[in-house]
């Protein structure tokens, strides 16, 4: 089965500095990678997400994610982070284990960012 | 644009008391739906999937049944709720793509 792992519980970082948010994968085959965005009490949000092509993958609210194949890792960042950014992040993957295909979360990062 | 609605927002329900959540897809047809439930404010356990009317795929047996009784609708339902039934629920669709677009949620207090 395909999974994913983010490595941190929590991120601090203050407003205005770059944020980074980790993600590792394990798949076979050609990974399908996602980013969402959770604020309290609310839906998951999509932000992007890596199906092929560039490594680079911009999304919504300036986030990107640089899918990296040799070190199997799908990092979130964003290069001046808003207090506003503030919420709890996830990584997921394509996954298919009944011959249907949905994702497999991590079990999330929660970003704080200070005045 | 595509809508997913859900309700109630919030519920409070003694132990042993039956459930009902509603789902609903707008301005997209046949989708796949999904319900969720996500315990502590953080990960996500998927409970059901469907890929059509009356097409139920269960991820995890327990007490909790699902059912769609029309194209853009998803229910999720119980005979009689646990302690354990508490938490965020959360329901999905996604189209012709992988990318999951989640509703509201609704938050279950089983008491």
């Amino acid at each position: 089965a395909q999974s994913v792992a983010q490595p941190e519980d929590q991120v601090n970082v203050a407003e205005g500095n770059p944020l980074t948010v980790k993600c590792t994968y394990s798949v076979s085959g050609n990974p399908y990678l996602f980013w969402y965005v959770q604020y309290p009490n609310r839906g998951l949000q999509f932000l992007l997400k890596y199906i092929t092509g560039d490594n680079l993958v911009k999304g919504s609210y300036g986030f990107e994610a640089e899918f990296n194949k040799s070190q199997t890792s799908f990092h979130l960042k964003k290069p001046s982070a808003l207090v506003s950014d503030s919420a709890l992040y996830f990584c997921a993957v394509r996954d298919i284990p009944l011959g249907y295909s949905t994702l497999t979360f991590g079990k999330g990062t929660m970003l704080l960012v200070s005045p | 644009s595509q809508t997913i609605h859900q309700w109630p927002a919030t519920l409070v329900q003694p132990v042993g008391s039956p459930l009902s959540l509603e789902c609903t897809v707008e301005g997209t047809s046949n989708p796949n739906l999904y319900w969720y439930r996500q315990a502590a404010g953080r990960g996500l356990q998927l409970l059901f999937y469907s890929v059509g009317i009356g097409q139920i795929s269960s991820e995890v047996p327990q007490n909790l049944s699902a059912s769609r009784p029309q194209d853009r609708q998803f229910i999720l339902s119980s005979k009689k709720l646990l302690l354990s039934d508490s938490g965020f629920y959360l329901c999905a669709w996604t189209g012709s793509t992988d990318t999951q677009y989640f509703g509201p949620g609704t938050r279950l207090t089983v008491l």
